[in-house]
């Protein structure tokens, strides 16, 4: 099955500065990343996905890369602000099954 | 629209209890259904996945059960807790479709004692 890893698994940065989140994979049928963000005590929340036919997507401040050659795919957030702290989670979906990486826990400084 | 309503919130149980969890889905027909145990500060652990009515798969061995008696409706059991399922329990849906998200349930928070 599918298998995905993802890193670092903390990671604390200045207000202001940009973070980045990588994760990789190993089965190539998956055709589909999702990336999920969960604050505290709250259910996980997708803030950004990517299809296995686009490179690149961008949503304002986050953007998300893949690279389906070498199996990996990241989470950029720039201008990160205190509110971005929280748990983010990568996924692979090869089939039905959604495979989640261990998550990051991204803490900005004020 | 479509909502996912999980309950309880939280519950507290004692080791040797059964467990009755309960999910539903409206605004949707056919969903793919998921349950997840999330230990404090750790991953998103599948138990179980539904992709139709009587339809379960299990990804981990466990004393856990799962069923989907009707389509919106998926349920994860118990018949005894061990101190080791407490944790937070999701449920989560998506729709049939290879570039589908997955949404997820507000949780049921477990502690057993």
């Amino acid at each position: 099955g599918e298998n995905v890893e993802q890193h670092p698994s903390t990671l604390s940065v200045q207000e202001g500065d940009s973070a980045v989140i990588k994760c990789t994979y190993s089965d190539s049928a998956s055709n589909y990343f999702p990336w999920y963000k969960q604050e505290l005590g709250k259910r996980p929340q997708l803030i950004i996905d990517i299809r296995s036919n686009v490179g690149e997507k961008k949503d304002q401040r986050i953007a998300v890369t893949l690279n389906k050659t070498a199996k990996h795919f990241s989470l950029h957030i720039t201008e990160t602000q205190p509110e971005d702290s929280a748990v983010y989670f990568c996924a692979g979906k090869p089939g039905n099954q959604f495979y989640f990486g261990t998550g990051t826990s991204l803490t900005v400084i004020p | 629209s479509q909502t996912i309503h999980q309950w309880p919130a939280t519950l507290v149980q004692p080791v040797g209890s059964p467990l009755s969890l309960e999910c539903t889905v409206e605004g949707t027909s056919n969903p793919n259904l998921y349950w997840y145990r999330q230990a404090a500060g750790r991953g998103l652990q599948l138990l179980f996945y539904s992709v139709g009515i009587g339809q379960i798969s299990s990804e981990v061995p466990q004393n856990l059960s799962a069923s989907r008696p009707q389509d919106r409706q998926f349920i994860l059991s118990s018949k005894k807790l061990l101190l080791s399922d407490s944790g937070f329990y999701l449920c989560a849906w998506s729709v049939l479709r290879s570039w589908s998200e997955q949404f997820f349930g507000p949780g049921t928070r477990l502690t057993v004692l």
